[in-house]
């Protein structure tokens, strides 16, 4: 157990569609990133919070948008969802501001299915 | 831009058989990082080397950074069917900017 909390584990929506996936960092963990893995491929990064305020932006979409709140939790914003949104949405958290200064706890995932 | 290439994409190993997976990037990397996802699971950390040429064991896991840092590897020595699973390097390239590899994909054949 990374200490990481994901809801929903599992997702299936119909594309157009609008969907919130949620993350609860490790506690006392302050920066949060969101990754998609689409099936079989590596992770991609989408974006990174720190104590509330956007700090990296990677690969993501201009339909997706992501926010963290005063209690550190994030959220991931999926809209007009299309088929080749289907995929694992993983959330990590991490202490440090920093993206590569230390390990990254990964939650178990979202599976998001578009049909 | 910059990015992390891993290969092999996919390794298949009879159990006992040792394994390694490459990662290389064309320009210097701050840092490498190791994770490893089992089937299903979700990545978890496994190490980070930082300097130079650096060396790390663990158990019969054994990581290399390159004297340039421009390149990395796992070593798994008599692999065992606990092994299975995807083997992810993350380079950095500044303090906010991480790219995975592909991922290596371990099965072992008991």
């Amino acid at each position: 157990d990374s200490g990481v909390t994901q809801t929903p584990k599992h997702l299936i929506t119909a594309t157009g569609q609008r969907v919130t996936l949620r993350c609860s960092p490790r506690s006392g963990d302050l920066s949060v990133y969101w990754y998609q893995q689409s099936l079989d491929q590596g992770l991609q990064f989408l974006i990174q919070y720190y104590n509330g305020e956007e700090r990296a932006k990677g690969n993501i979409l201009e339909r997706f948008s992501a926010q963290q709140f005063p209690d550190l939790h994030s959220e991931l914003n999926l809209s007009s969802l299309e088929l080749g949104d289907s995929a694992l949405y993983f959330c990590a958290s991490s202490f440090a501001s920093g993206i590569s200064t230390g390990e990254l706890f990964f939650g178990e995932g979202s599976r998001l299915t578009v049909l | 831009g910059q990015q992390v290439m891993q290969i092999p994409q996919y390794q298949h190993v009879q159990e006992g058989e040792d394994f390694t997976t490459y990662c290389n990037s064309s320009t210097t990397l701050s840092n490498i990082q190791w994770y490893k996802q089992r089937p299903g699971g979700h990545p978890v950390f496994l190490i980070q080397l930082v300097k130079s040429g650096e060396v790390k064991k663990q158990k019969r896991l054994t990581f290399q950074f390159g004297e340039a840092k421009k390149n990395s590897s796992l070593h798994i020595t008599a692999t065992q069917t606990t092994d299975v699973g995807t083997y992810f390097c993350a380079g950095s390239y500044n303090n906010n900017d991480m790219r995975f590899g592909a991922g290596t994909r371990l099965t072992v054949k008991p």
